[in-house]
């Protein structure tokens, strides 16, 4: 079993429709979480950062963090085209200069 | 935001040779640099982490002769692939961390290259 699973999809919505995208994990050490957007045969872009539980809206964006459950969500409002990207959580023990894990990405499919 | 400058985004070499790919932070000091490499439709496989003025740490089953890493200063980072071999061909990305007390806790990636050897 991989410390971090991730469905791969592809995941097809329409425009505009509201996007659910998960990750469960299996350390119950792992303290900060992280989404990153990837573009094909581009590097990774953060698109949200937070520390423990909770929530965390910025934008069309809300990620949310359950750690009893060890499971996080990235919500993605009124999704556009621009948006079809793989979304890749990842995850971190401790403090920067350590290394992340990451789940396996999403691939997300946003159609006109 | 924080940038990391990789090069170069793509490259061919032929079989036997040897390919260096250049990671910078542009605006930061990067206390540790990440090395990943890339399959197509898969996650970021971790390579091996480097620290400015010490040895890389490789991860299991990654070949510290053939990937040699180099991270002499705290704004640079290089991966070099020695005897470049076909099965080496893959898309290699570079992230940084940052120090602790920065605002961006997120580790920032490269742009990443695609190595194709021939």
């Amino acid at each position: 079993q991989k410390e971090v699973e991730q469905d791969p999809g592809p995941l097809s919505v329409p425009e505009g429709a509201i996007v659910s995208l998960n990750c469960t994990y299996s350390n119950s050490a792992f303290q900060y979480f992280m989404w990153y957007r990837q573009y094909s045969r581009k590097g990774p872009e953060l698109l949200m950062y937070t520390y423990s539980s909770g929530n965390k809206e910025d934008g069309r964006f809300t990620a949310q963090v359950d750690k009893s459950s060890k499971y996080i969500s990235l919500f993605i409002r009124d999704s556009q085209p621009s948006d079809s990207a793989t979304y890749l959580c990842a995850m971190r023990i401790g403090n920067a200069g350590n290394m992340l894990t990451f789940g396996g990405g999403t691939r997300l499919m946003v159609k006109p | 935001g924080a940038v990391v400058s990789q090069h170069p985004s793509r490259v061919i070499c032929k079989s036997g040779t040897s390919v260096k790919i250049e990671c910078r932070s542009l605006d930061f000091q990067a206390t540790t640099m990440f090395w990943y490499r890339q399959f197509p439709k898969q996650s970021l496989m971790l390579m091996a982490t480097s620290n400015e003025g010490s040895k890389a740490t490789y991860e299991q089953g990654v070949e510290k002769d053939k990937f040699l890493i180099n991270h002499a200063s705290l704004t640079l980072s290089t991966l070099t692939v020695t005897s470049a071999h076909p099965e080496d061909s893959s898309f290699y990305i570079c992230s940084a961390s940052f120090p602790e007390g920065t605002l961006d806790y997120g580790y920032t990636f490269g742009s990443g290259t695609r190595l194709t050897v021939v």
